[in-house]
């Protein structure tokens, strides 16, 4: 089946970048996605790249894939002590009307002013 | 605000219960799936319905079922609560099709007691 791995923690001072990273197993993966959940508020969607793409940049953040090592990146530049959150990765597995998606455990970021 | 809208936000009943869980989902969404994220399983999908019909199911207990209506809001019924049941359970809605992101809703937090 699906997996999706990700590091536990990554601690970084504010001003500086995050680079927080996932892998995935499973090759028909068509979406890719990055999740933020702030302590006790919903999984907010910052953004997704799709299978066929390498890179994506979306004002701080740029999210990087490399398929061929199924290796997902988000960078957050200028990381803000607002940043400090647990980020998930997620892949879509593709059904005939929608995506379920298959996390990873989440990644807590710490920004240290 | 993502636009799903959960209810209740939380929820405590004892073992043996029977809860209700609500959604709604972003205007003109088709697609609502329901995430179960606990801290030794982490986030897992439950289930999808797609313009009121199931789509995909995912680990969902038969104690577990779920339903979409014909106003495409979608309701997770939970029965013969266990203490394993405590758990935040999202919601997420999309319009539907490959690759359209999920949105979530803020949760519904189950505490069995």
């Amino acid at each position: 089946g699906e997996d999706v791995e990700q590091s536990l923690f990554l601690s970084v001072r504010e001003g500086d970048s995050s680079v927080i990273n996932c892998t995935y197993t499973d090759s028909s993966s068509t979406y890719l996605y990055w999740y933020k959940q702030e302590p006790g508020a919903g999984l907010q969607l910052l953004t997704y790249i799709f299978s066929n793409m390498d890179m994506k940049q979306d004002q701080r953040l740029t999210v990087l894939l490399n398929k061929k090592d199924k290796h997902l990146s988000l960078r957050i530049a200028d990381t803000q002590t607002g940043d400090s959150a647990i980020y998930f990765c997620a892949e879509s597995t593709p059904n005939n009307a929608g995506n379920m998606l298959t996390f990873g455990g989440g990644t807590r970021l710490m920004v240290k002013p | 605000d993502s636009g799903v809208t959960q209810t209740p936000k939380h929820l405590i009943t004892a073992t043996g219960q029977r809860v209700t869980l609500r959604c709604s989902p972003r205007s003109g969404d088709l697609s609502v799936y329901w995430y179960q994220q606990s801290l030794d399983q982490g986030l897992q999908f439950l289930i999808q319905y797609y313009n009121g019909e199931e789509r995909a199911k995912g680990n969902i207990l038969e104690r577990f079922s779920a339903q979409q209506f014909p106003d495409l809001h979608s309701e997770l019924n939970l029965s013969s609560l266990e203490l394993g049941d405590s758990a935040l359970y999202f919601c997420a809605s999309s319009v539907g099709g490959s690759g359209q992101p999920q949105h979530f809703g803020d949760g519904t937090r189950l505490s069995i007691l």
